[in-house]
């Protein structure tokens, strides 16, 4: 059974920092992985998908890797702002295709 | 805009009800999915969808049902069977059962029993 673990539970850095989020699943054979983004009392929107075929996927200053081999992916943020607090989630998707969450990162970015 | 739209955003159950959580999409996907999540705790499979007329048990499925009369629509019915109601609920779909493509969530409902 498929298991996503992301460490750290939480985060606090100052505005304009670098960090990186890390999270790690159990079964290799997954098909894709999804980061998330997830603001207190609403819906999950899509950051960055990575197919299995990948190695990573970059949308502005957001930059997730996969390694599959093994079992791990980070979301790097560059240039952090107040307006990235928020919990990060990353779910895997395998062969039921069903996607499997971590609990996530929640961040903060203090200004 | 196409997207998936949930209601109500905020929902009262009485003790012994049953109630129906709404969740519609206009992106065309195929398969839909409702979601669990609770404070602390990562997003838990209740039930999905595939295709019309058909759906699968999630992890979590005791106490919910669904039904999938029409490709638009996924309402989930939280019973009185459901001793632990209280929660944030999500709906998500995919496009092709989801392979390689992603999701895409609605807003969600809370769901609070009182």
């Amino acid at each position: 059974k498929q298991e996503v673990t992301q460490i750290p539970a939480a985060l606090s850095v100052p505005e304009g920092e670098n960090l990186v989020l890390n999270c790690s699943f159990t079964d290799s054979a997954i098909y894709n992985l999804q980061w998330f983004r997830q603001d207190p009392g609403k819906g999950l929107t899509s950051l960055l998908l990575i197919q299995s075929s990948q190695r990573e996927q970059t949308s502005g200053r957001l930059n997730a890797s996969l390694d599959k081999s093994s079992g791990r992916s980070t979301l790097y943020i560059a240039a952090s702002q107040p307006g990235d607090s928020a919990t990060y989630l990353c779910a895997a998707q395998g062969g039921s295709e069903k996607l499997v969450f971590g609990k996530g990162t929640k961040l903060t970015v203090n200004p | 805009d196409g997207g998936i739209t949930q209601s109500p955003k905020y929902l009262f159950r009485k003790e012994g009800q049953n109630v129906t959580l709404s969740c519609e999409q206009n992106l065309n996907h195929d398969a839909m999915y409702w979601y669990r999540q609770d404070p602390g705790q990562g997003l838990r499979l209740i039930y999905y969808s595939q295709i019309v007329n058909d759906f699968q048990k999630g992890d979590i499925a005791e106490g919910y049902s669904v039904s999938r009369e029409k490709k638009e629509s996924f309402p989930l019915t939280v019973t009185s069977a459901q001793k632990n109601p209280t929660a944030f609920y999500l709906c998500a779909s995919s496009i092709r059962g989801g392979n390689n493509y992603g999701y895409t969530f609605g807003s969600g409902t809370r769901l609070t029993v009182v």
